[in-house]
């Protein structure tokens, strides 16, 4: 059984330009969720994905964007970046178990 | 909006010592969870307290969730350097299964333990 996998560990981007992240879910797991983690920082729910639709969204603006596949992975769209969109991203997934989700390693992303 | 605060954000400490990190807030939520994060990687569930008033214990790890299900703590008793890394407190905002999904993290507390 493979754990939550995140792609691509790091990137950098100019503002104003678009990214998408990847994330694969734990096998079986049907729900992921989305933060965002500043430096310094506990993670901040963007918003989460249980069979492909959308469910329940953080305080974040329409830019951010996400997709969840048939095969439960996950994409992570942000567009028009700003320096503040400089952070860890992290995913987690969800299957049977009520309380536990399992987050992946994060992508460390850079806005210059 | 839901908050949660945690104190202290840092706690540098000699190895055999005991800690407490609190974790408050003026909300109610319906579960808090515990995680700790090392660096590189993402933060790993440590445990889940649902009832008001609820003890758990994991090893050296004490966890307890307030009555008014508005705080929790985390006693760590004779601290090794391997327990080192960022602690964070969770709460989930309301009873449903989704909820777990959607969590409102403290800003975490950075404890390291010296040898």
């Amino acid at each position: 059984e493979t754990g939550v996998t995140q792609s691509p560990t790091h990137l950098i981007k100019t503002r104003g330009q678009q990214v998408t992240l990847r994330c694969s879910s734990q096998s079986g797991h049907n729900t992921v969720s989305w933060y965002q983690q500043a430096l310094g920082q506990g993670p901040q729910f963007i918003f989460q994905y249980y069979r492909e639709e959308e469910n329940g969204r953080g305080n974040f603006p329409p830019r951010f964007s996400g997709l969840q596949f048939p095969n439960y992975s996950s994409e992570l769209n942000v567009n028009a970046l700003e320096l503040d969109d400089s952070a860890l991203y992290l995913c987690a997934s969800r299957g049977g178990s009520y309380y536990e989700q399992y987050f992946g390693p994060g992508t460390r992303l850079t806005v210059t | 909006t839901q908050l949660l605060e945690q104190s202290p954000q840092f706690l540098s400490i000699q190895e055999g010592e005991n800690l407490t990190v609190y974790c408050n807030s003026s909300s109610v939520f319906s579960s808090l969870q515990w995680y700790r994060q090392e660096p590189g990687e993402g933060p790993v569930l440590l445990v889940t307290v649902v009832t008001g008033g609820e003890v758990k214990k994991l090893k050296r790890l004490t966890f307890q969730f307030g009555d008014a299900r508005k705080d929790s703590s985390l006693h760590i008793t004779a601290a090794q350097p391997g327990d080192t890394g960022l602690y964070l407190c969770a709460g989930a905002p309301d009873a449903g299964g989704t909820s777990y999904g959607k969590l409102t993290f403290g800003q975490g507390t950075i404890l390291t333990v010296h040898p």
